[in-house]
């Protein structure tokens, strides 16, 4: 079945570190993946959808120079956290549908971001 | 606004049946996804309705009422392992591109 692979699993960085975290599809083109956040407890909130080959479109309340995406070719995505500090501590989860958009999404095992 | 409404904890016993609801004010809408993600994990898809009705997968089922706006996930037979959260999701179009809007979650235990 279609894998989403997702690296690192765990950062553990000191408070103004840039954090890049990637999202690859493994057996399958993805022209679009999404980037969400999950606080302990809570529900996965959408921050982005990134695009391949343009611009990331961004949901509201989400700072687009605070988490840059790049999405250059249709099976790899990247989250960057810049000048991360502790209240970006958070689960960081990405997701990519096959280009035939009736598949379901599927997610990466997730990004565990803890900043000291 | 986008809303999807889930009761936030339900328990159970090992071979019992649960249903978990889902309640959505969504501003587009293309179908209710059921997702399981266990602490820590991703979450893994477990079913999906686009029309109204039920559709089963071995011990899960799904039910969509369109009209209701309102769909829920029916666990048979519980096993130790279903202990997990739950979330229902709207797609809020057609196409690639369009998002996944997530439910609250609902935690649920199974108890021996």
């Amino acid at each position: 079945g279609a894998v989403v692979s997702q690296h690192p699993s765990w950062v553990i960085c000191k408070s103004g570190t840039s954090v890049k975290i990637e999202c690859r599809s493994l057996d399958f083109q993805a022209t679009t993946m999404f980037w969400y956040r999950q606080f302990p407890k809570q529900s996965l909130m959408l921050m982005a959808t990134s695009n391949e080959g343009s611009k990331a479109t961004y949901e509201q309340g989400v700072e687009k120079d605070k988490f840059l995406i790049n999405h250059a070719s249709l099976t790899l995505s990247t989250l960057t956290v810049t000048s991360a500090h502790p209240e970006d501590s958070s689960f960081y989860i990405c997701s990519a549908r096959d280009i035939d958009s009736n598949q379901p999404q599927h997610f990466g095992d997730g990004t565990r971001l803890s900043i000291l | 606004g986008q809303s999807l409404e889930q009761p936030s904890e339900v328990t159970a016993v090992e071979g019992a049946i649960v249903q978990i609801n889902c309640t959505y004010q969504t501003s587009g809408f293309y179908g209710l996804s059921w997702y399981q993600q266990h602490d820590g994990g991703a979450p893994t898809f477990l079913s999906y309705n686009a029309l109204d009705g039920l559709e089963e997968t071995g011990r899960f089922s799904s039910f969509l009422s369109r009209s209701d706006s309102y769909g829920y996930l029916l666990l048979q037979e519980l096993q130790m392992k279903d202990s997990a959260s739950y979330f229902c999701a709207v797609r809020d179009g057609g196409g690639a591109t369009n998002k996944l809007i997530f439910g609250t979650g609902t935690l649920l235990a199974v108890q021996p």
